[in-house]
């Protein structure tokens, strides 16, 4: 079973401080996704990459910032967190290639207090 | 830019009724299309995908078939059990290999015995 698995399931932190969200794949995977989910907007693609050390900018990359160093390992760093970025955190990764299902792990839930 | 337009709710139904969760999108190209699944607590999985015109997606009684003439791809089940509550996210992937998924916001389903 491809498996996708985030750091933390519930993180509180504090306005100001520099946060890492972390993901890890372990089924070879090209594309890794890093989304947010509020109540009312959906999930939103705040970046993604598709190879090590690349990366593009979604819909929301503001406050935000991606490292890719392995292919499976995908980070999200908040410079600077704010209360606005408490959200639910969601990672995927799914195959280079036409038509491929995406994988997701199972959030996290993050409170900036 | 495309899009995702979907039913959002909150439903709540009873068991064995019938169920329809309307999506439509907005889409250069010819994108393929899903359904995602999030069970309390957990992340997305797929539900189904289709992914040309026409294409019939089915799983665990749930079935979408995707209408390039009306640009939709409405879910249906005709039984739900109280083992469907979960929310449901249609969507579509953008052609290009990065598979980059644009999401509707979701629709919260309740379904009562």
């Amino acid at each position: 079973d491809v498996k996708v698995t985030q750091s933390s399931r519930y993180l509180v932190k504090r306005t100001g401080e520099k946060v890492f969200l972390e993901c890890v794949q372990d089924m070879d995977h090209e594309n890794m996704f890093w989304y947010r989910q509020d109540p009312g907007l959906g999930l939103r693609l705040i970046y993604f990459s598709y190879d090590v050390k690349m990366k593009e900018k979604g819909d929301i990359p503001e406050g935000y910032s991606v490292s890719r160093e392995k292919k499976e390992r995908f980070s999200l760093i908040l410079e600077s967190a704010s209360t606005n970025q408490t959200s639910m955190y969601l990672c995927a990764s799914s195959l280079y290639g036409v038509n491929t299902e995406a994988f997701f792990g199972q959030g996290t839930r993050l409170t900036v207090v | 830019g495309n899009s995702v337009t979907q039913m959002e709710g909150p439903v709540t139904l009873s068991e064995e009724a019938f169920l329809t969760i309307n999506c439509t999108y907005t889409a250069t190209g010819y994108p393929s299309l899903f359904w995602y699944v999030q069970y309390p607590g957990e992340g997305l999985q797929l539900l189904l995908k289709a992914t040309k015109a026409d294409d019939k997606g089915s799983n665990k009684g749930f079935e979408a078939t995707y209408r390039k003439e009306t640009t939709s791809f409405h879910l249906e089940k005709g039984s739900v059990q109280v083992s469907d509550s979960a929310v449901y996210f249609c969507a579509l992937s953008e052609p290009g290999g990065s598979e980059k998924l644009v999401f509707g916001k979701g629709m919260k389903l309740t379904v009562n015995p």
